[in-house]
C-alpha cells in the first residue's frame, strides 16, 4: 500500500515550457486535490475532485489545468510555465465522495518544480 | 472568510523541553480543526484533528491540542520533544467549499530541537 504516489519528484522547466505533474493513490478514496507550497504561505489549494468526473477550481487555479483521469489518478498540467509557478506541488486524497468537511486529507511526498 | 494564523513562523527548543506551537483561526461557523506534520522533504501527514466533543484532543508521537472556542485558538503541545519532532507544523481549518472541503492551512511553524 504505497498511499499518495507523485512523479517526477524534481523538475527544472524554463519560461513556457509546458508539463504535467502525476499523481496516483491506491487508498480507493473518491476525494483528490492539488496544492502548491510557497515559503511563509502554507499550502494553497489549486484544483480538486470531489469524486471522479468531476473537478473544480481551488484558490488559485489560474496557469493550471486538472484532469481527473480515472478513481485512482489526478494530474496537474502547466500549459506554459512562468517563474511564478516555482513552488513544491503537493496531491492529496481524502476517502469520501464529496471530500466530507472532516475527512483526513492524506499527502503524497511533492513535486519540487523550479521554472527558470 | 475562515483563516488560519499561526503566530511564531519558527520555534526553537532543547531535547526534553516543552513546546507550545500557537495557532488562531477565525470563522463564523463550526469549525473543524487539524495540525498536520511535514518531515524534511516529505508530504504532510496528520498529527491530531478535532471535530466535536472533548477540547483536549490527543494525537500521535506524544502531541496533544487543546480547542477553545472564546479564544479562537487551538493550540499544540508537547511535555518532552525529541530530536525527531524537528519538522514544519501546520494548522489548517476545514471549510465547505461549493459541497467539498477545503482545508485553509496557516504559514506554518519550524520547529527545531538542539540537543
Amino acid at each position: 500500500n504505497a498511499g499518495v504516489t507523485q512523479t517526477p519528484k524534481f523538475q527544472v522547466l524554463k519560461t513556457g515550457q509546458s508539463m504535467t505533474l502525476q499523481c496516483a493513490q491506491d487508498m480507493n478514496h473518491n476525494s483528490m486535490y492539488w496544492y502548491r507550497q510557497d515559503p511563509g504561505m502554507g499550502l494553497r489549494l489549486i484544483y480538486y475532485s470531489a469524486s471522479e468526473g468531476t473537478t473544480d477550481k481551488g484558490e488559485v487555479p489560474n496557469g493550471y489545468n486538472v484532469s481527473r483521469l480515472n478513481k485512482r489518478e489526478f494530474s496537474l498540467r502547466l500549459e506554459s510555465a512562468a517563474p511564478s509557478q516555482t513552488s513544491v506541488y503537493f496531491c492529496a486524497s481524502s476517502e469520501r465522495p464529496l471530500a466530507v468537511i472532516t475527512d483526513t486529507q492524506y499527502f503524497g511526498p511533492g513535486t519540487r518544480l523550479t521554472v527558470l | 472568510a475562515q483563516s488560519v494564523t499561526q503566530l511564531d513562523s519558527q520555534v526553537p527548543v532543547f531535547e526534553e523541553a516543552p513546546v507550545e506551537l500557537r495557532c488562531n483561526y477565525s470563522s463564523s461557523v463550526s469549525v473543524y480543526l487539524f495540525w498536520y506534520v511535514q518531515y524534511p522533504n516529505q508530504g504532510l501527514q496528520l498529527l491530531l484533528k478535532y471535530l466535536s466533543g472533548s477540547t483536549l484532543v490527543k494525537g500521535i508521537n506524544g502531541f496533544e491540542a487543546e480547542f477553545n472556542k472564546s479564544q479562537t485558538s487551538f493550540h499544540l503541545r508537547k511535555p518532552s520533544v525529541h530530536i525527531s519532532d524537528t519538522a514544519e507544523y501546520f494548522c489548517a481549518v476545514s471549510m465547505n467549499l461549493q459541497g467539498a472541503q477545503k482545508l485553509v492551512f496557516g504559514q506554518g511553524t519550524r520547529l527545531t530541537i538542539n540537543p
